[in-house]
């Protein structure tokens, strides 16, 4: 089974400050998602990624997915208090369409 | 809203009991999924129906079981509750099978054992 990792595991951070979060693992997904979670309710779609290399961006949110497709990361700029919440990876594994979960990057902007 | 809905939303229940948990997908979505997430063990993932058949398995104990009926509504249930399953259930729906299998998640069920 794929594991991944994600760091750091808490960023406290002021309103304004860029800031970036990273997906790890030793083995290559088909496709990589980001979801943001707040608390108590269920986590939301952000973005896929599918090629190595690929960039994404939605509006302050650039994503980014390695060239091997085993890593990806989240950068945010300007951070707003509205980017507070648990930023989660996902995977989805090569041999069938399971997706796995990364633990998580808790995020709190602070004004 | 994400167009995936779960009943109930709060379930507080005895240890030794037995729960039953709902979701009904987005229409259209064929794939649900099950996760359950509590704060020292992160969202987990449980088990996958694809079409009314099982099509994955994760963490899952022996004593919940799933199913998905033929209107694609899911249901987990859950039995000889114990303190340690207190936490957020979730189901989430996704489109077609072998694609990207983004996923979409409904507010959750949050139980609590006493």
């Amino acid at each position: 089974t794929q594991l991944l990792e994600q760091s750091p595991q808490f960023l406290s951070i002021q309103e304004g400050e860029n800031l970036t979060v990273y997906c790890n693992s030793s083995s290559v997904f088909s496709s990589l998602q980001w979801y943001r979670q707040e608390p108590g309710e269920g986590p939301v779609l952000l973005v896929t990624v599918v090629t190595g290399g690929e960039v994404k961006k939605l509006k302050r949110l650039t994503f980014q997915f390695g060239d091997a497709r085993k890593d990806s990361s989240l950068h945010i700029t300007a951070a707003q208090p509205g980017d507070t919440g648990l930023y989660l990876c996902a995977g989805e594994e090569t041999s069938y369409d399971k997706v796995i979960f990364g633990p998580g990057t808790s995020l709190s902007v602070i004004p | 809203d994400s167009g995936v809905t779960q009943t109930p939303k709060h379930l507080i229940t005895a240890t030794g009991q037995r729960v039953t948990l709902r979701c009904s997908p987005r229409s259209g979505d064929l794939s649900v999924y099950w996760y359950q997430q509590s704060l020292d063990q992160g969202l987990q993932f449980l088990i996958q129906y694809y079409n009314g058949e099982e099509r994955a398995k994760g963490n899952i104990l022996e004593r919940f079981s799933a199913q998905q009926f033929p209107d694609l509504h899911s249901e987990l249930n859950l039995s000889s509750l114990e303190l340690g399953d207190s936490a957020l259930y979730f189901c989430a729906s996704s489109g077609l099978a072998g694609l990207y299998n983004e996923q979409f998640f409904g507010p959750g069920t949050r139980l609590t054992v006493l």
